[in-house]
């Protein structure tokens, strides 16, 4: 099983400031590293798609990179409504996994 | 528009069985593989398994393997997941989630999921 390890666990951040989550792999996964967003109450919503493809509704200050093992999504200019806890998932070996999660706290 | 409405969650006993059902609506489902993941109260994702459209290709979680089942009925636009032999551990809020693709890939669409409480 691919194990998906998420930096840091928790983050404060204040609007407009720059996110940055890490997503390890336990194994090479190629690009198949998928991220959603997951606020309170609601159902698992995705953002980024393979790593780094854009999910069409979704604004352009989410952004994804990496390949392998280490990944990263990039939230540009936070705003308020992007508080919300962030997962990757791998779909790159069955059984597919997720990473622990990553909540955004707005300061 | 999408729909995916999941049901047939409850308070169950240990070891005893629950079958949930996924409804889906709004695209054509036997173009889709699709999906059954977890989430515990308070705690992250998991998922359960998944299943191609024509049910070629199916997959389990280590957790769940050989206690459950998924299947799907194309003619009725429904997705099944029989869990047997449940534990304490499977208290969760079960979602439905809808593949990208006929085989299985990733999920794009979620239902609001249906809770399930093992306990005696």
């Amino acid at each position: 099983e691919i194990v998906l390890t998420q930096s840091p666990d928790f983050q404060s951040v204040t609007p407009k400031e720059k996110v940055t989550i890490t997503c390890r792999a336990s194994q090479s996964i190629g690009s198949s590293l998928h991220w959603y967003q997951q606020k309170p109450d609601q159902s698992p919503k995705l953002l980024i798609k393979y790593a780094s493809q854009s999910i069409s509704g979704v604004p352009s200050r989410f952004s994804g990179s990496g390949s392998g093992t280490d990944f990263t999504l990039t939230i540009n200019s936070l705003e308020a409504e992007d508080a919300a806890t962030y997962y990757c998932h791998q779909s790159s070996s069955l059984p597919w996994t997720f990473g622990q999660g990553t909540k955004v706290e707005i300061k | 528009e999408v729909q995916l409405v999941e049901s047939g969650g409850g308070l169950v006993q240990p070891g005893r069985s629950l079958r949930l059902s996924c409804a889906a609506s709004g695209f054509t489902f036997d173009d889709y593989a699709m999906h059954w993941v977890r989430q515990a109260p308070g705690k992250g994702l998991e998922w359960v398994s998944g299943i191609s459209w024509n049910s070629g290709s199916i997959g389990y979680a280590d957790s769940v393997k050989g206690r459950f089942t998924i299947s799907r009925d194309n003619a009725k636009n429904s997705l099944y997941l029989q869990m047997n032999s449940l534990r304490a551990e499977d208290t969760a809020l079960y979602y439905c989630a809808k593949d990208t693709t006929a085989w299985l890939r990733l999920f794009d669409y979620w239902g609001q999921g249906t809770l399930v409480t093992v306990s005696s």
